[in-house]
């Protein structure tokens, strides 16, 4: 099973400010890389998805790549309490029919 | 509106009766998977389907069985329940896999006791 690794948190930012969160995968020959969202009780929700090399912009939220480094990031701008969440990165695998392999989820808290 | 539907969205089961969980999806995806969630251990694969007549073993199969009869749906069948099923298991479509977004279903609460 290739790996996927995430900080579990919490990790927690004021209101208004950046909140910066990292994934490592271990197998490079993942070429997708997703950012799901899941609150409590609920199931996870696309936020982002990358496949190259750089930056990616969407409103507030930036994910970033680094193929070489094995390492993907997911950025919040101006974070705001509804952002408080667990955040799933995600690595398609070469098996198991180019399934998603999912991190075990940062959590972030954005207090007011 | 379309989606995936899942039933039972709750369910407590005695240790060794059968179950299966039910997932049909509206969206003509041909890759369907199903994914248990547990505390400290994240999303890990079940089960995997890249299109009707065909399926696939992921992490953690044993002990579940999988049909896909037709593209729309994808039943997960635990033939003989053990307390280390108790899990949240979530059903999962796309049209593209490994590149596509991935839509879930609202999950599946077991209790096996």
């Amino acid at each position: 099973q290739k790996e996927v690794e995430q900080n579990s948190g919490p990790l927690s930012v004021p209101e208004g400010a950046i909140a910066s969160l990292n994934c490592t995968y271990s197998d490079r020959g993942s070429q997708s890389f997703f950012w799901y969202r899941q609150y409590s009780g609920k199931s996870p929700e696309l936020i982002m998805f990358i496949y190259s090399n750089g930056d990616k912009e969407d409103g507030r939220f930036t994910a970033q790549l680094n193929k070489a480094s094995q390492y993907v990031s997911l950025l919040i701008r101006d974070s705001q309490p509804s952002d408080s969440a667990t955040y799933l990165c995600a690595v398609n695998g070469l098996d198991s029919g180019y399934a998603l392999n999912f991190g075990k989820g940062t959590s972030l808290l954005v207090t007011p | 509106i379309a989606g995936i539907t899942q039933a039972p969205t709750s369910q407590i089961l005695a240790a060794g009766r059968r179950m299966t969980l039910r997932c049909t999806q509206d969206m003509r995806h041909n890759a369907m998977y199903w994914y248990r969630q547990d505390l400290g251990l994240g999303l890990r694969l079940i089960h995997y389907s890249n299109t009707a007549g065909t399926t696939g073993k992921g992490e953690v199969p044993d002990g579940y069985s999988v049909s896909r009869a037709n593209t729309d749906d994808f039943p997960l069948t635990l033939a003989s329940a053990v307390p280390s099923q108790t899990s949240v298991y979530f059903c999962a479509s796309t049209a593209s896999p490994g590149t596509g977004e991935l839509f879930f279903g609202e999950g599946s609460r077991l209790t096996v006791l």
